[in-house]
């Protein structure tokens, strides 16, 4: 069965510095990845996936993420964080069908 | 841009109440979905919708049902309310094809700004 993992319940970081938001994943097949983003008192939003291609995806609000196929990972990255990218993060996976499974979140904290 | 509304965003209800959460989408997806987020536990499906009047159980169906007798719409229904099912309540629509690949910019999943709902 497919599943998903965020290691850290919460991640600090100051304001201008690299910020990574960690995932892995288990599953049978090839995994479609995804990263999902909420703001307070707001659904999910959509940030970037991986389906196939190249191993390194870039999305909205200048987020990339690095598809290891290896590690069996699909961390969020940003070059320089913003006050503003505080916010609870969801990575996903879907293997096959149309179910996504989600991680338990992330909540990353931005310190000016 | 897709639009997922839901009814509610604050809903107060007193255990054993019938209790009804409604989501409407405007861009004609076929897939609907329903999640429960508590703290801790992330997103857990509860029921989703390939079509109208299909549906399929989710992860943590006791408890729920569902209605889908338009294609745009989607409710949530609690049969017997219970304090256990306080929560922030998500629905999210899609228009992945099963067995197909969604390519391009287009979101996997959107979601509605969620209902938060309290049992007493």
């Amino acid at each position: 069965a497919q599943s998903v993992a965020q290691p850290e319940d919460q991640v600090n970081v100051a304001e201008g510095n690299p910020l990574t938001v960690k995932c892995t994943y288990s599953v049978s097949g090839n995994p479609y990845l995804f990263w999902y983003v909420q703001y307070p008192n707001r659904g999910l939003q959509f940030l970037l996936k991986y389906i196939t291609g190249d191993n390194l995806v870039k999305g909205s609000y200048g987020f990339e993420a690095e598809f290891n196929k290896s590690q069996t990972s699909f961390h969020l990255k940003k070059p320089s964080a913003l006050v503003s990218d505080s916010a609870l993060y969801f990575c996903a996976v879907r293997e096959g069908d149309d179910k996504i499974i989600f991680g338990k979140g992330t909540r990353l904290h931005i310190l000016p | 841009d897709v639009k997922v509304t839901q009814s509610s965003r604050y809903l107060v209800k007193r255990t054993g109440e019938k209790v009804f959460l409604e989501c409407v989408q405007d861009m004609d997806h076929e897939n609907m979905f329903w999640y429960r987020q508590d703290p801790g536990l992330g997103l857990r499906l509860i029921y989703f919708s390939y079509d109208v009047k299909m549906k399929e159980k989710g992860d943590i169906p006791e408890g729920y049902s569902v209605s889908r007798e338009k294609k745009e719409r989607f409710s949530l229904i609690l049969e017997s309310a219970s304090t256990n099912q306080t929560s922030m309540y998500l629905c999210a629509s899609s228009l992945i094809v099963v067995g197909q690949v969604l390519h391009g910019d287009n979101s996997p999943l959107h979601f509605g700004n969620g209902t938060r709902l309290t049992v007493t």
